[in-house]
């Protein structure tokens, strides 16, 4: 089974422009969800999407912003890009069906780099 | 979701058990504890999950006590490749929340 994907794994922006990132949940899984990981804040929890419905975020500006496709495939996005905004971006998939705990697998994360 | 607390750093040796402790003193009846590990530059990987009976995969075994206030990851024959940070996570499997909060994990390093 193949695992979860996401593209570009690298990405040099510069500040003010937008960028959007893809992630390719493993065959199944509903849910995806989205973490920024940073040195100084370490892994931080974006938000998680379900069936094509956000439900549930993480404390982050409105510049990040996601959608789900009908086929759990999902996209975030980053308007107006900061320099504090470099980070490695990882996506996760879980069957999410919420008893007995769900292990959620991610992808190889995405290296983006505001210059 | 319970706090957890974890050594900021451990060595072990290669080809030895490495015991990697974790205290959750205020998990509650109905949370998991998790363990993940991210090798550097990586996406974190499952390692192994539980809540009240001892676990084990092909990876590593996973022994909570009978309090459940703390949990202990042993991964039996530590190779170089173990070599990576691990996260400790206790939550609910709560249907609609699938937020994993991560705090600052175990730096491990396996010796040759």
């Amino acid at each position: 089974k193949a695992g979860v994907t996401q593209t570009p794994r690298y990405l040099i922006k510069t500040r003010g422009q937008q960028v959007t990132l893809s992630c390719s949940p493993i065959s199944g899984h509903r849910s995806v969800s989205w973490y920024q990981q940073t040195p100084g804040q370490g892994l931080q929890f974006l938000f998680e999407y379900f069936s094509e419905t956000q439900r549930n975020k993480g404390n982050f500006p409105g510049r990040f912003s996601g959608r789900q496709f009908s086929n759990s495939r999902s996209e975030m996005n980053v308007s107006t890009l900061e320099l504090g905004d470099s980070a490695l971006y990882l996506c996760a998939s879980s069957l999410a069906f919420g008893q007995g705990g769900n292990e959620q697998f991610f992808g190889p994360g995405t290296r983006l780099t505001v210059l | 979701d319970a706090k957890t607390t974890q050594p900021p750093s451990m060595d072990c040796a290669e080809g030895r058990a490495a015991n990697l402790p974790c205290n959750h003193s205020t998990i509650s009846g109905n949370e998991y504890v998790y363990w993940y590990r991210q090798i550097h530059s990586q996406g974190p990987q499952y390692i192994i999950h539980g809540l009240k009976n001892n676990e084990t995969n092909e990876m590593a075994s996973l022994i909570i006590t009978e309090d459940r206030k703390s949990s202990t990851l042993i991964l039996p024959h530590a190779t170089l490749r173990d070599t990576a940070v691990y996260y400790c996570i206790v939550r609910a499997p709560n249907f609609g929340n699938e937020k994993l909060t991560f705090g600052t994990g175990t730096r491990l390093t396996i010796i040759p």
